[in-house]
């Protein structure tokens, strides 16, 4: 099956500092990732769309200056949190589409990166 | 837009016995739906799809979903429980917004298999 490699599982910053996460289709290409955001005990929430080689759409609210985004390659996405603050904590998923499938929506999802700022 | 609904937040079920996870959706048009599971800290893993065919569609860990399209559910079943079934389960739906396809997660449901 399609495999998505996301790393890292778990960092701890300080406040103001920048992290980078990122996300790898392993098996398979993929034109578009999906970054998420997820809440304790909540839902995900899309925060943006990532796009190989062109610009990451991002939801209503989310702020593409603090998150940026980049898809350089057909199988790395990455995501940077810049000048983190502790409310940015969370839990961050990303997820793949194969290419060439992109009308079924299915998607595969990373193991997630949890983001602890401190 | 599409949506879906997942009217528990949480299901308890005795191990050994049927469980069942309700999902709604509201679409215009044909619907594709989803079913993934989430444990602990970790990111969502696929159990199954329904596109068109069968009702009745199965997945992965001896899961199973019904599509009915006049009560407009697809709730996730499956005949006996286990311990290790405990999770998070989100229905989603496809969506199409910003010229892409994307899926929309319902608020997701927490099962708990008691031994």
């Amino acid at each position: 099956g399609a495999v998505v490699s996301q790393h890292p599982s778990r960092v701890i910053c300080k406040s103001g500092t920048s992290v980078k996460i990122e996300c790898r289709s392993l098996d398979f290409q993929a034109t578009t990732m999906f970054w998420y955001r997820q809440f304790p005990k909540q839902s995900l929430m899309l925060m943006a769309t990532s796009n190989e080689g062109s610009k990451a759409t991002y939801e209503q609210g989310v702020e593409k200056d603090k998150f940026l985004i980049n898809h350089a390659s057909l199988t790395l996405s990455t995501l940077t949190v810049t000048s983190a603050h502790p409310e940015d904590s969370s839990f961050y998923i990303c997820s793949a589409r194969v290419s060439g499938r992109e009308n079924t929506g299915e998607l595969f999802f990373g193991e997630g990166s949890r983001l602890t700022v401190l | 837009a599409q949506s879906v609904a997942q009217p528990e937040d949480q299901v308890n079920v005795a191990e050994g016995n049927p469980l069942t996870v309700k999902c709604t959706y509201s679409v215009s048009g044909n619907p594709y739906l989803f079913w993934y599971v989430q444990y602990p800290n970790r990111g969502l893993q696929f159990l199954l799809k329904y596109i068109t065919g069968d009702n009745l569609v199965k997945g992965s860990y001896g899961f199973e979903a019904e599509f009915n399209k006049s009560q407009t559910s697809f709730h996730l079943k499956k005949p006996s429980a286990l311990v290790s079934d405990s999770a998070l389960y989100f229905c989603a739906v496809r969506d199409y917004m910003d010229s892409s396809y994307k899926l929309i997660f319902g608020s997701g449901t927490r099962l708990l298999v008691r031994p």
